[in-house]
This record gives C-alpha cells, sequence and structure tokens, in this order.
C-alpha cells in the first residue's frame, strides 16, 4: 500500500548546526505538508508544498518538494533550542484524499 | 484561529469499562479525525468523519467506535477499554479538498489498568 517514509528517525545537533529531515513516497503526491510537534504538544500545520520543484522559506527552514512529486525535504539552518520537536511529513492518501498519509516523523534534539 | 478542544487531557480509566473521548472545533470544517499517537508508530488514524452521521475506518479502528450528532462535535468511544488502548489520542479537523491540512487538538493521554 501507499507509504511515507521519513529519515532519520532521531537527530541530535549542537545548537548552531544545520539539519535536515527527508520525505519519500511510494506514490505521486499532489501535495505535501509539514507539521511540528513540541515534546508533549500536538503536530502544527508548518507549510504545504504543491508544485513540482517547489521551494519556500519559513525564517530558519527551507522546504522543498521534489520534481517528481514523490520526495521532500525540510532543512533547518543554525539550529535553536526552540527547534526540537518531531517533524512529521504528510500527503494525501491516493484512495480517499480526505486522509492523509503520514510519516513517522523525526525527532530533533538541540543540546545548547 | 482554528481551535480544536478534547474532553480532557489525562484520564485513568479501568479495564473493561466504556470511555467517551469528545472533541470539540469552532471552525465549521467538514473532516474529523481520531488519532492514536505511540512511541515509533507515529499517527496512526482510527476513524474520521466527513459529515454528520457520516463515518468511515481508519487504519485501526478495531476496538473503537465513533459518534458524530452534530458538525463541531465527533466522539471517540472504548467499547470495553483494554490495556493496549493505553495511548495519547489526538483529534483533528480539516476543510474538504485535495490541499486539505489539519488541525489539531492538545490530545488526551489515556492510561487503561
Amino acid at each position: 500500500g501507499q507509504q511515507v517514509m521519513q529519515i532519520p528517525q532521531y537527530q541530535h545537533v549542537q545548537e548552531g548546526e544545520d539539519f535536515t529531515t527527508y520525505c519519500n513516497s511510494s506514490t505521486t503526491l499532489s501535495n505535501i505538508q509539514w507539521y511540528k510537534q513540541r515534546p508533549g504538544g500536538h503536530p502544527v500545520f508548518l507549510i504545504q508544498l504543491v508544485k513540482s520543484g517547489e521551494v519556500k522559506k519559513q525564517k530558519r527552514l527551507t522546504f522543498q518538494f521534489g520534481e517528481a512529486k514523490k520526495n521532500s525535504s525540510l532543512h533547518i539552518t543554525a539550529t535553536q533550542t526552540t527547534d526540537v520537536g518531531t517533524y512529521f511529513c504528510a500527503g494525501p492518501n491516493a484512495g480517499n484524499n480526505r486522509k492523509l498519509i503520514w510519516g513517522l516523523g523525526t525527532s530533533l534534539a538541540v543540546n545548547p | 484561529d482554528v481551535k480544536v478542544t478534547q474532553s480532557s487531557r489525562y484520564l485513568v480509566k479501568r479495564t473493561g469499562e466504556k470511555v467517551f473521548l469528545e472533541c470539540v472545533q469552532d471552525m465549521d470544517h467538514e473532516n474529523m479525525f481520531w488519532y492514536r499517537q505511540d512511541p515509533g508508530l507515529g499517527l496512526r488514524l482510527i476513524y474520521f468523519s466527513y459529515d454528520v452521521k457520516m463515518k468511515e475506518k481508519g487504519d485501526i479502528p478495531e476496538g473503537y467506535s465513533v459518534s458524530r450528532e452534530k458538525k463541531e462535535r465527533f466522539s471517540l468511544i472504548l467499547e470495553s477499554a483494554s490495556t493496549n488502548q493505553t495511548s495519547m489520542y489526538l483529534c483533528a479537523t480539516g476543510t474538504s479538498g485535495i490541499r486539505e491540512t489539519q488541525y489539531f487538538g492538545p490530545g488526551t493521554r489515556l492510561l487503561v489498568l
């Protein structure tokens, strides 16, 4: 069945280092979404990418959608302790686009 | 801002009890979802609803049922709670459409003893 895979599962960085998480779908996606969940919190929508090759930035966060619309990445420049959390990617379910297919998430820890 | 509220942040129940988890949203969204979240397993969809009285099974519906009598309210029911249903339960809402994004409630951490 349709799957969305995320790597790495965990990442531990020193404050100030860069961080990247990758998301790969088994099928072409009409869009991909990224969410962040702080420790003890709930997932919060960050961004949605729709176009092939699209790149969007939010301050130190850069999101990319691959040309084939099957993969995506989130890059954080110069991490801060406020970036700690789990980052999830998700795309529409091909069989029922009311549902999302979620990656398992990448947990980011930042050493001050 | 979308507001999604859940009836309890923490809940402790005994095995065999019937458990009701409620979710209320104030943004008139058509779609509502119940997920459970366990370490290492990500977000798993239990049930969702795209209209009043309409529901569809998600990936792990066994042991659960749902009710949506009003558009703003979506309830998750554990008919007979078991210890393997100890988990974080997250409600989410979203509008219809292929570019739908989801808005989550704060979650209910359920412990079944």
